[in-house]
């Protein structure tokens, strides 16, 4: 069964804080992304990654970085948690040769940033 | 900025209706068309994609896309109270590209 797993489902840090959200994908898929999900905003991607250590900025890259080691791990980065990156997190991940282009998603971590 | 645009309702319609869910894209390049669906607390699932002009059925489900127009809409035929959740348009933009835009999605309430 296909399947997308993230490291939290709830994480609660304090302004200036490191964070990292970890996400693994056990499909052997190519591609992997980071969303943020706000209300009103609808999901926005933050970065993807279409291959190991390969990465690209998505539409709102600021305040993020990323880091894709091995092809199953795909990991966000705030380097220094801002209130206004309280958010749910959403990874996903695809595979170049499913002709349906699906994105599978993991259930997200919901991020509080105090 | 590519957009995708759809009414973020709530678009509330009677057990065993249909439900018309609409959704407008700015990129006439665009070459993908998804419909996903997301219940309250999860994460989205896929339930239609559609690549060439005119209908797709599948169960009750039935993806309509006109690209001259720029526009995909989901009809949802016999709706069912389970059907409630909120519905992501998502597009696909060229061909060689990784990237999705989403829609910011129609909440759809099925009343019993």
């Amino acid at each position: 069964d296909v399947k997308v797993t993230q490291s939290s489902r709830y994480l609660v840090k304090r302004t200036g804080e490191k964070v990292f959200l970890e996400c693994v994908q056990d499909m052997d898929h190519e591609n992997m992304f980071w969303y943020r999900q706000d209300p009103g905003l609808g999901l926005r991607l933050i970065y993807f990654s279409y291959d190991v250590k390969m990465k690209e900025k998505g539409d709102i890259p600021e305040g993020y970085s990323v880091s894709r080691e091995k092809k199953e791990r795909f990991s966000l980065i705030l380097e220094s948690a801002s209130t206004n990156q309280t958010s749910m997190y959403l990874c996903a991940s695809s595979s170049e040769g499913d002709r349906r282009n699906e994105q599978f998603f993991g259930p997200g971590t919901r991020l509080t940033v105090l | 900025q590519k957009e995708v645009e759809q009414n973020s309702g709530p678009l509330s319609v009677p057990e065993g209706a249909i439900a018309s869910l609409n959704c407008t894209y700015s990129d006439r390049g665009s070459q993908s068309f998804f419909w996903y669906r997301q219940y309250s607390g999860k994460s989205p699932e896929l339930i239609m994609f559609i690549y060439s002009n005119g209908d797709k059925e599948d169960g009750r489900f039935t993806a309509q896309l006109n690209k001259a127009s720029q526009y995909v809409s989901l009809l949802i035929r016999d709706s069912q109270p389970s059907d409630s959740a909120t519905y992501l348009c998502a597009v696909k933009l060229v061909a060689g590209t990784y990237k999705y835009i989403f829609g910011t999605g129609t909440r759809l309430k099925v009343l019993a």
